[in-house]
């Protein structure tokens, strides 16, 4: 079953704009991941929040989280037109993962 | 450093035809291995994941099996392919323990005709 709920689906932007998904999740969860896939490949890790953090930075990564709205967020600041991909969110209880459905980001040149 | 490698990157099978993924983890020991299946457009489907040699959980039951006969190899098999077994097929490790993120292979493409 999903666990993690990303917003929007889609997301069209120009190069140099900020993109910002959420995830939304409905139970406890030892930690929150972030990863990215280009068409037709792997997941990629960008970064892991721990439910006892708050925000956490990496690079152009902004990653927020808040328990109590069982709810995160990515920013990625100056967006590139290599940004273009999918990004899902994980959910981690109990050394499982579970992913969502994604959210499909295209920046345009 | 670690590395993952999962193949082959594409197949299509006959239905009925059985089936054999291997993926194999480089650079480290005792990894956590799980086998995700993604649909076209979707999220990942947990379908097993090992936390040792010869233990297997499985998430999803259907028409699918794994096996870890080697500390850092996880195999996914079928003995008679369906048409809803196509998919995109990943492995991943990551470390035992809490808070470490997942690291992925390249992915199979599975196209059951």
């Amino acid at each position: 079953s999903q666990q993690g709920e990303e917003d929007p689906q889609a997301l069209s932007i120009q190069e140099g704009e900020n993109a910002t998904m959420n995830c939304s999740y409905k139970t406890s969860i030892n930690n929150l991941q972030w990863y990215r896939q280009n068409s037709g490949r792997g997941l990629v890790h960008l970064i892991l929040i721990r439910s006892n953090e708050r925000e956490k930075h990496s690079g152009r990564l902004r990653v927020t989280l808040d328990t109590s709205k069982k709810s995160s967020s990515l920013l990625i600041t100056a967006s590139r037109a290599a940004d273009t991909a999918s990004y899902f969110c994980a959910t981690e209880n109990n050394a499982l993962a579970i992913f969502g459905a994604g959210t499909r980001l295209f920046v345009k040149a | 450093s670690q590395t993952i490698h999962q193949w082959p990157a594409t197949l299509v099978q006959p239905v009925g035809s059985p089936l054999s993924l291997e993926c194999t983890v480089e650079g480290t020991s005792n990894p956590n291995l799980y086998w995700y299946r993604q649909a076209a457009g979707r999220g990942l489907q947990l379908l097993f994941y090992s936390v040792g040699i010869g233990q297997i959980s499985s998430e999803v039951p259907q028409n699918l099996s794994a096996s870890r006969p080697q500390d850092r190899q996880f195999i996914l098999s079928s003995k008679k392919l369906l048409l809803s077994d196509s998919g995109f097929y990943l492995c991943a490790w990551r470390k035992s323990g809490l808070n470490y993120g997942y690291t992925f292979g390249s992915g199979t493409r599975l196209t059951v005709v």
